[in-house]
């Protein structure tokens, strides 16, 4: 069974701080890593997809892989209360993203 | 781009009529759409994937007569909610694939659809 295992929070962080969101999955075989954003009510929105091992920058956000670990992570810097939703992990084994396994999601609350 | 729709984003039926969802990819071909439900603090669930021109693939515990799914062309997925009860009040979600460069692939999802059954 391919797992894939998020802190569900809450995770509160003050208003310009760092936020750090963790995930980490079964298939050691895994090849495609992303995050959605998904705020009350909504449906997911992508925020990052990182296939290689190291960091992946995109503005306020950086996915960090670490195969070897098997963990993603998601840090925002500067977070902003409009950053304050669930963050979903999915992992795809295949290397696609036909094949996704979502984590539960981990909720941010950012304190203004 | 990548760009997915969803209609009608709400719904409010009796129990026992059926309701159909679209779901349409609006600047790209998608050969493959998923539909996944939500529950009230869970994480998605999900239901079927959809491939143009072939029978949905249903997960397990996923009555396929009851959620009857259409994928006639590589723009538009349908679901039907067969008879309705108020336990299949949800949030449906369907989500459609884009090829990326190198052969990646992205996974977008619509709006969603809050099915309400009375």
């Amino acid at each position: 069974q391919k797992e894939v295992e998020q802190n569900s929070g809450p995770l509160s962080v003050p208003e310009g701080a760092i936020a750090s969101l963790n995930c980490t999955y079964s298939d050691r075989g895994s090849q495609s890593f992303f995050w959605y954003r998904q705020y009350s009510g909504k449906s997911p929105e992508l925020i990052m997809f990182i296939y290689s091992n190291g960091d992946k920058e995109d503005g306020r956000f950086t996915a960090q892989l670490n195969k070897a670990s098997q963990y993603v992570s998601l840090l925002i810097r500067d977070s902003q209360p409009s950053d304050s939703a669930t963050y979903l992990c999915a992992v795809d084994p295949s290397g696609g993203a036909n094949n996704l396994f979502f984590g539960t999601g981990t909720r941010l609350t950012v304190i203004p | 781009g990548a760009v997915v729709s969803q209609h009608p984003s709400r719904v409010i039926c009796k129990s026992g009529t059926s309701v159909k969802i679209e779901c349409r990819s609006l600047d790209f071909q998608a050969t493959t759409m998923f539909w996944y439900r939500q529950f009230p603090k869970q994480s998605l669930m999900l239901m079927a994937t959809s491939n143009e021109g072939s029978k949905a693939t249903y997960e397990q515990g996923v009555e396929k007569d009851k959620f009857l799914i259409n994928h006639a062309s590589l723009t538009l997925s349908t679901l039907t909610v067969t008879s309705a009860h108020p336990e299949d009040s949800s949030f449906y979600i369907c989500s459609a694939t884009q090829h990326g460069g190198r052969g990646k692939e992205t996974q977008y999802f619509g709006p969603g659809t809050r099915l309400l059954v009375l």
